[in-house]
């Protein structure tokens, strides 16, 4: 594998489940990000996880809860969601500097639909 | 906060012609990075060029130029000898210098490139 890979790549849910979304990156970065897509919409930055630690929590639902367990991987726990959380989850990672930042790899992203 | 406007959601070219996708934003800093990603229908999202904005240059990547006009806030794309492989949403996105990259995309221009 190379890249950034998420699993799964489509996912249909109902409203009570609970489920996750998996990212992988194998680029030896130390930033992970995810990002909503929807339709008409511009990307919204939902989640930063620099060197395993959350730096940013852009006012997401409680609904959806973030993990990293190292720096490589980077999970998307989503429980009791609703119809408007339907979406393209975009996964992200870039090697974080002080000085100037780097481009961000994106992954296939995972398409979510809640019913 | 920062903020960055795409006008125009969908444009069309002729294969072979040239076309310009503009981008404008807001920002009170004096120092930051500007992008554009590209994504292609079912394919991943991927940068195609970016500019410092202390450099006065235009940045240049092959067929893909931009112009870059700090004072107006305006930083545009323009694509040379089109191809049928440039058909995708291309964004604009801004991230301050420091730390972990926080995007803030633009809405996406859905470019169609016509054989």
């Amino acid at each position: 594998e190379t890249g950034v890979t998420q699993t799964p790549r489509h996912l249909v849910m109902g409203m009570t489940n609970k489920k996750s979304l998996k990212c992988e990156q194998h680029l030896g970065h130390n930033a992970m990000y995810w990002y909503k897509q929807s339709a008409k919409k511009p990307l919204e930055l939902m989640f930063v996880y620099n060197f395993k630690e959350q730096t940013e929590n852009n006012s997401v639902p409680s609904r959806f809860s973030p993990e990293c367990p190292n720096s490589s991987h980077l999970f998307l726990h989503l429980h009791t969601l609703q119809p408007e959380d339907s979406a393209l989850y975009l996964c992200a990672s870039s090697q974080a500097s002080r000085d100037s930042p780097y481009e961000q790899y994106f992954g296939p992203g995972t398409r979510l639909t809640v019913t | 906060a920062q903020t960055v406007t795409q006008s125009q959601p969908e444009m069309s070219v002729q294969e072979a012609e040239t076309v310009t996708l503009s981008c404008t934003y807001d920002t009170s800093e004096s120092d930051y990075y500007l992008f554009w990603y590209k994504q292609p229908p079912s394919r991943q999202m991927i940068l195609v060029i970016r500019q410092e904005a202390y450099k006065q240059q235009n940045a240049t990547e092959n067929r893909f130029s931009v112009n870059f006009q700090k004072a107006a806030k305006s930083f545009s794309l323009k694509i040379s000898d089109s191809q049928l492989g440039d058909a995708a949403m291309y964004f604009c996105a801004y991230s301050p210098p420091q730390g972990a990259q926080k995007l803030v995309f633009g809405q996406g221009t859905r470019l169609t490139i016509n054989p």
